[in-house]
């Protein structure tokens, strides 16, 4: 079985900072995906940023970017130049390839705080 | 971008009574659509993976006969939670993963269910 591990509870920064969530996980499997989702007060799971295993570059979408290490198995993400609407719970998810009845497991989340 | 709809969003029941939470996607088939459940300030956990026309594949420790779950078409996934509980009150979410994207999964806003 897959684990996620998030080992940052809580976080908080100033607005316009840089700031890193880490997040590792545990598998035997050799191709797969991971995922960063955003979960606002209002509950809505929103897709940050998603990499496939098998990419050696590191996916980025606009302030966000991650530092995929696939033989140290960690996976965080980055947001630069941070945002009051950033704050949020994150949580760093992982799914094994498709054909596979598993959905995607979950690490324990990490609530960030965008300080004004 | 794909869109899933889940409904509904806030239902309070009486103990002893059966609801139902409907998942549906919105633009684009799904095959496999996926159950969580979420207790507060926790991570969201797999309750069970629903593949269109079959029995769905349950986690562990989650309770077929009193989490229903019915997949009949390729946009219609259900969950019923038989004679709830007020143990039973949670925020439920479903996903649904869209093959056209690369197997991206996305969320429904998610139900609060409270038995009273």
């Amino acid at each position: 079985a897959q684990t996620v591990t998030q080992s940052q509870p809580e976080m908080s920064v100033q607005e316009a900072e840089t700031v890193t969530l880490s997040c590792t996980y545990d598998t035997s499997e050799s191709n797969y995906y991971l995922f960063w989702y955003k979960q606002p007060p209002s509950r809505q799971m929103i897709l940050v940023i998603r990499q496939e295993a098998y990419k050696q570059q590191n996916a980025t979408e606009n302030r966000f970017s991650v530092n995929f290490q696939k033989a140290a198995k960690s996976f965080s993400l980055k947001i630069s130049d941070s945002q009051l609407g950033d704050t949020a719970m994150y949580f760093c998810a992982f799914m094994k390839p498709p054909g596979g009845a598993d959905g995607l497991t979950f690490g324990k989340g990490t609530h960030l705080i965008i300080q004004p | 971008g794909a869109v899933v709809s889940q409904h509904p969003s806030r239902v309070i029941c009486k103990s002893g009574t059966s609801v139902k939470i409907e998942c549906r996607s919105l633009d684009f088939q799904a095959t496999t659509m996926f159950w969580y459940r979420q207790f507060p300030k926790q991570s969201l956990m797999l309750m069970a993976t629903s593949n269109e026309g079959s029995k769905a594949t349950y986690e562990q420790g989650v309770e077929k006969d009193k989490f229903l779950i019915n997949h009949a078409s390729l946009t219609l996934s259900t969950l019923t939670v038989t004679s709830a509980h007020p143990e039973d009150s949670s925020f439920y979410i479903c996903s649904a993963r869209d093959q056209g994207t690369g197997n991206t999964i996305y969320f429904g806003e998610g139900s609060w269910l409270t038995v009273v």
